[in-house]
């Protein structure tokens, strides 16, 4: 069965500065992994994808996550993060294959606040 | 519809009162996920539809949880008996493929449940 696990419960970065949100995962095969994000009134909406190839996927609003295998590793980045980026962000694993028992499960969340 | 729609949005009930919740998933969406989110807790992963069967229930918490799909369309979590621990979110999420573990997944904006 697959896992992910989120170490960060809450970070206060400023803006402008730099982010990274962590995010490791366990499951036997390579999985299926995503980044949520869960803004007041937006309700949650992916921000980006990893199914394969390039390790470094882009999303929206300027996120990007690299996929690390050999550290079971799916971290967040954005190189300069604005106000409005405070939010809830969880990153989610599922599992590969066509079976019924491959399903989506999410970390715990980790909450993101910025400092003007 | 042109999203996942939830109701009530708002429930306050009475500890041993049962409770249903509703989802009406986006038109079409094959696949439909339940998840609880408490403070701390992140998404939890209650239970998953692929059309009206429900291959993964693992994540019901106890058999006071129910959930039933029928016409591949609306869904209903029934609580029974609510307990105060309870109290939590109820996230539901429907997407256009099943069991891949590689869905998008779009999201209701929940019903905040409270028990007395």
């Amino acid at each position: 069965a697959q896992s992910v696990t989120q170490p960060d419960i809450h970070i206060t970065v400023s803006e402008g500065a730099s982010l990274e949100l962590r995010c490791n995962y366990s499951y036997g095969a390579t999985p299926y992994l995503f980044w949520y994000v869960q803004s007041p009134g937006q309700g949650l909406q992916l921000l980006l994808k990893y199914f394969s190839g390039d390790t470094l996927v882009q999303g929206i609003k300027g996120f990007e996550a690299e996929f690390k295998r050999s550290q079971s590793s799916f971290h967040l980045r954005k190189p300069s993060v604005h106000w409005s980026d405070a939010a809830e962000y969880f990153c989610a694993v599922g599992a590969q294959g066509y079976s019924s028992a491959s399903k989506i499960i999410f970390g715990s969340g980790t909450r993101l606040s910025i400092r003007p | 519809g042109a999203g996942v729609s939830q109701s009530p949005s708002n429930k306050v009930t009475e500890k041993g009162k049962d409770v249903e919740l509703r989802c009406d998933p986006i038109s079409g969406h094959t696949a439909l996920y339940w998840y609880r989110q408490s403070l701390g807790q992140g998404l939890e992963f209650l239970i998953y539809f692929q059309g009206n069967s429900a291959p993964d229930k693992s994540g019901l918490p106890s058999d006071r949880f129910s959930a039933e799909r029928t016409g591949g369309s609306v869904s209903t979590l029934t609580i029974q008996r609510t307990q105060q621990e309870d109290s939590a979110v109820y996230l539901c999420a429907s997407s256009a493929k099943s069991g891949t573990g590689r869905e998008k997944l779009f999201f209701g904006s929940g019903t905040q449940l409270s028990v007395l």
